[in-house]
């Protein structure tokens, strides 16, 4: 079975300042995908990055950063120098061998200018 | 290009009614897939289509059904509505240039159900 779970529910930070959103997984498939998506109002899920199991390599993209760390089985997603367009629900998600994506809770992010 | 397109985007139910939700997939993009949101339950796959093929079902009763046509459209129907059925529904494509398997999901902005 696989299990994703984001442990923190809300964070709410000041602008400028920097967020990580922690993300732990459980699969018992050695092959397996890891996603982050963005939640905003609107509802539409946009997607931010995708790591495979073989690849450990960190990445940054402008102000978003992550940390895949298999010992640990995380995956963890930093935002810095945070905007108030960073306002969202952002979700971690795990696929393996089959066609759906498992989703953690979610961490809504509040940033106040 | 055009993303995936759900509509209608909003809509009222009672209970025991049935309804229909549509998706259109991003252009060239063969696989489609769904997901319900709710608070309490989060985000839960539905179903995913291939070519008018289910390949994949999620853990929900039979009143859940869908259907892919040939030009990658999809549709899904929930009959006889319950209370519990309130929620976001999510439709998302695949690019045909990556496994559905590997794969990003592009998702719609979803269709929200509310049954009374």
């Amino acid at each position: 079975a696989q299990k994703v779970t984001q442990a923190q529910t809300e964070i709410s930070v000041v602008e400028k300042e920097d967020v990580t959103l922690d993300c732990v997984y459980e699969t018992r498939d050695t092959t397996y995908y890891l996603f982050w998506y963005k939640q905003p109002p609107s509802g539409e899920l946009v997607f931010l990055i995708r790591r495979n199991s073989f690849d450990e390599q960190n990445e940054i993209s402008g102000r978003y950063s992550w940390n895949f760390q298999k010992s640990t089985s995380s995956f963890n997603f930093t935002i810095t120098a945070s905007q108030v367009v960073d306002s969202a629900v952002y979700f971690c998600a795990l696929r393996s061998n089959d066609y759906k994506l498992s989703f953690g809770a979610g961490t809504t992010v509040t940033v106040r200018a | 290009k055009a993303g995936v397109t759900q509509t209608p985007r909003y809509l009222i139910k009672t209970r025991g009614q049935q309804v229909t939700l549509s998706c259109s997939p991003i252009s060239g993009h063969r696989s489609v897939s769904w997901y319900q949101q709710t608070p309490g339950q989060g985000l839960q796959f539905l179903f995913e289509y291939f070519s008018e093929t289910q390949r994949n079902k999620g853990n929900f009763p039979g009143r859940f059904s869908g259907r892919q046509f040939s030009n990658s459209r999809s549709e899904m129907n929930v009959s006889t509505l319950e209370l519990g059925d309130s929620a976001l529904y999510l439709c998302a494509s695949t690019s045909p240039r990556q496994d559905s398997k590997t794969g990003e999901l592009f998702f719609g902005e979803g269709s929200r159900l509310t049954v009374l």
